[in-house]
């Protein structure tokens, strides 16, 4: 099966950038979406399609996707931003849909 | 707006059965396929099912192939859960979510099942 994998944590300070990796084989053939979930909440939809925003998302969110890695990026970071954030895919070969291992992101 | 509700979470014994309901609002329910995905306490996302928008096709992940059942009622803009002999490591919250082109669109807030003797 199709895994993806991400690093458990990620630290950064107030108005730097955020980078959430998302390895997989060849991630960069498929379409990848980003999910914030913040403690006790539902997951929320930030990047949908590699690098595309539902509306209400700040631009501060934005996501690319190549070769072995996709990415999601946090620029200006605030402190509202410190959540969990989750990766996924279509896996076309057996028509299941997976998550990443999820990254935890901390503002300093 | 749209709104899904989850009802039907709790405990449960090991090998009993339960149902699980998701209620939708504020868009064309019979538009939409639809998803279950829960999240065991303290771990990440793990997609469960899928129903097509009128319910004929279904999908599983491989751990509750077999022992749970996806349905709908379109005419009532409810989601089906149905769980059959539910094991302890089955412990998660619950969502339901709306999809959209192959991701998640919309969620609910989720129903906590409790697998235990």
């Amino acid at each position: 099966s199709y895994v993806l994998t991400q690093p458990p944590s990620v630290s950064v300070a107030p108005g730097q950038t955020a980078r959430i990796i998302c390895g997989g084989n060849n991630i960069g053939s498929k379409s990848v979406h980003w999910y914030q979930q913040k403690p006790g909440q539902a997951p929320v939809l930030v990047v949908y399609d590699d690098s595309d925003r539902p509306s209400g998302i700040p631009e501060r969110f934005s996501g690319s996707n190549s070769g072995n890695t996709a990415t999601l990026t946090i620029s200006r970071v605030e402190a509202g931003d410190e959540a969990d954030y989750y990766c996924q895919v279509w896996d076309s070969s057996s028509d299941h849909y997976v998550f990443g291992t999820g990254t935890k992101v901390t503002v300093l | 707006q749209v709104q899904l509700v989850e009802s039907g979470g709790g405990v449960v014994q090991p090998g009993r059965s339960l149902r699980l309901s998701c209620a939708a609002s504020g868009f064309t329910f019979s538009s939409y396929a639809m998803h279950w995905v829960r999240q065991a306490p303290g771990k990440g996302l793990e997609w469960v099912a899928l129903i097509s928008y009128d319910g004929v096709n279904k999908f599983y992940a491989d751990s509750v192939k077999g022992r749970f059942t996806i349905s709908r009622d379109n005419s009532k803009n409810t989601l089906y859960l149905q769980m059959n002999g539910p094991r302890a490591e089955d412990t998660a919250v619950y969502y339901c979510a709306t999809d959209s082109s192959r991701h998640f669109d919309q969620w609910g807030q989720g129903t906590l099942v409790t697998v235990s003797s």
